[in-house]
């Protein structure tokens, strides 16, 4: 199975700040990743899909970029609602494999 | 709207059997694949499970081949997931999500528990 390696597991940041969270893949998966949002308690919310392009009513202060093995989640000016755990997620073949998770915290 | 429920979840002793529901409205259940997702407590989510819309060409994660099942019946605008041999390291909410034309998931669920313990 493809490896998804996320880093940082955690980061802490203020509002207004820019933000990112990378994810390399044991091989090459194209651009056949997507990106979630989860909060505490919460299902995960679809964020982007095809590394860069954002599902429907996804703030546009959200980007993914990338290609191959690395890929980049930017979100340029972080607000409050935003302090959640992102993942990443293959979907190049199966089975798909998901990154261990990003926890954005409040510094 | 897009509306998921899970169901089935509980508490069971290692080695024993579960079947979990998903009960769909909101879009033609008919037309979508659909997916497991679970989510040991405290720990990241594992995709489990993947089957076409028609109930055909279905794939599961390493962990759970040989031991769970997805299935739907269309029918019913429902998804399952019979967890057989179950194990202490199942132990996570599971969630059914809706593909999103084979580049992720759009919609979830709420989630159901499933314990696994002595």
């Amino acid at each position: 199975a493809i490896q998804m390696t996320q880093s940082p597991s955690s980061l802490s940041a203020s509002v207004g700040d820019r933000v990112t969270i990378t994810c390399r893949a044991s091989q090459g998966i194209r651009n056949d990743l997507g990106w979630y949002q989860q909060k505490p308690g919460k299902a995960p919310k679809f964020l982007i899909y095809s590394t860069s392009t954002l599902h429907s009513e996804v703030p546009s202060r959200f980007s993914g970029s990338g290609s191959g093995t690395d890929f980049t989640l930017t979100i340029s000016s972080l607000q409050p609602e935003d302090f959640a755990t992102y993942y990443c997620l293959q979907d190049y073949t199966y089975p798909w494999t998901f990154g261990q998770g990003t926890k954005v915290e409040i510094k | 709207q897009v509306h998921l429920v899970e169901s089935g979840g509980g508490v069971v002793q290692p080695g024993e059997s579960l079947r979990l529901s998903c009960a769909a409205s909101g879009f033609t259940f008919s037309g979508y694949g659909m997916h497991w997702v679970r989510q040991a407590p405290g720990k990241g989510l594992e995709w489990v499970a993947f089957l076409r819309h028609d109930g055909s060409n279905e794939n599961h994660a390493d962990s759970v081949t040989g031991r769970f099942t997805i299935s739907r019946d269309n029918s019913k605008n429902t998804l399952y997931l019979q967890m057989n041999s179950l194990r202490v390291e199942d132990t996570a909410v599971y969630y059914c999500a809706r593909d999103f034309h084979n580049s992720g998931n759009d919609y979830w669920g709420q989630g159901t528990l499933v314990t696994v313990s002595s």
